[in-house]
């Protein structure tokens, strides 16, 4: 069973300072790794995934992610958090073409002017 | 291009009761997924369909069912309410083929449904 951890409920940042939300991930096989956003009160919005290539991979707002297979990690990150950065965060997970996406429980950023 | 849409938005039901949701994807998507949001449990996977057939089940009790129209339009059912499916219910969109899916999904605003 495929499943992703986000160990941290919420994380405080100031703004202008570096940001990190963590996942890990566990499937059988490659998986297919994405971040998206909820803003309050707004649907989900896809930030980045990661298929297959560079570990690194660029997406929207400039958000970043590294996908770590040895740690089985996939965590995002900002050089530099903004205050409209705040917001839910949910790493996603899928091990095939075919399999259901598992969703993470989310990561509650706040950013702190 | 026209984002996912949900209808409605809101309900209100009362225990016992059944519901129908529904959502039109983004034109040209073929799969359609749906899931539950609730405080706490993050977004749980329903089912997932791809050119009327479910392809993926999550693991929930039988009163949840849902389908698909030959236009990619869904439609989720609860039938049976009870005071724990109060959750937002989320309807998500991709492009997808006959050989799986690799795409991000696009999400509707959600239909927000409250049991009494």
């Amino acid at each position: 069973a495929q499943s992703v951890a986000q160990p941290e409920d919420q994380v405080n940042v100031a703004e202008g300072n570096p940001l990190t939300v963590k996942c890990t991930y566990s499937v059988s096989g490659n998986p297919y790794l994405f971040w998206y956003v909820q803003y309050p009160n707004r649907g989900l919005q896809f930030l980045l995934k990661y298929i297959t290539g560079d570990n690194l991979v660029k997406g929207s707002y400039g958000f970043e992610a590294e996908f770590n297979k040895s740690q089985t990690s996939f965590h995002l990150k900002k050089p530099s958090a903004l205050v409209s950065d705040s917001a839910l965060y949910f790493c996603a997970v899928r091990a095939g073409g075919y399999q259901k996406v598992t969703f993470g429980i989310g990561t509650k950023l706040q950013v702190i002017p | 291009k026209a984002g996912v849409t949900q209808t409605p938005r809101y309900l209100i039901k009362t225990r016992g009761q059944q519901v129908t949701l529904s959502c039109s994807p983004i034109s040209g998507h073929r799969s359609v997924s749906w899931y539950q949001q609730t405080p706490g449990q993050g977004l749980q996977f329903l089912f997932e369909y791809f050119s009327e057939t479910q392809r993926n089940k999550g693991n929930f009790p039988g009163r949840f069912s849902g389908r698909q129209f030959s236009n990619s339009r869904s439609e989720m059912n609860v039938s049976t309410l009870e005071l724990g499916d109060s959750a937002l219910y989320l309807c998500a969109s991709s492009l997808a083929s006959s050989g799986g899916s690799y795409n991000e999904q696009f999400f509707g605003p959600g239909t927000r449904l409250t049991v009494l």
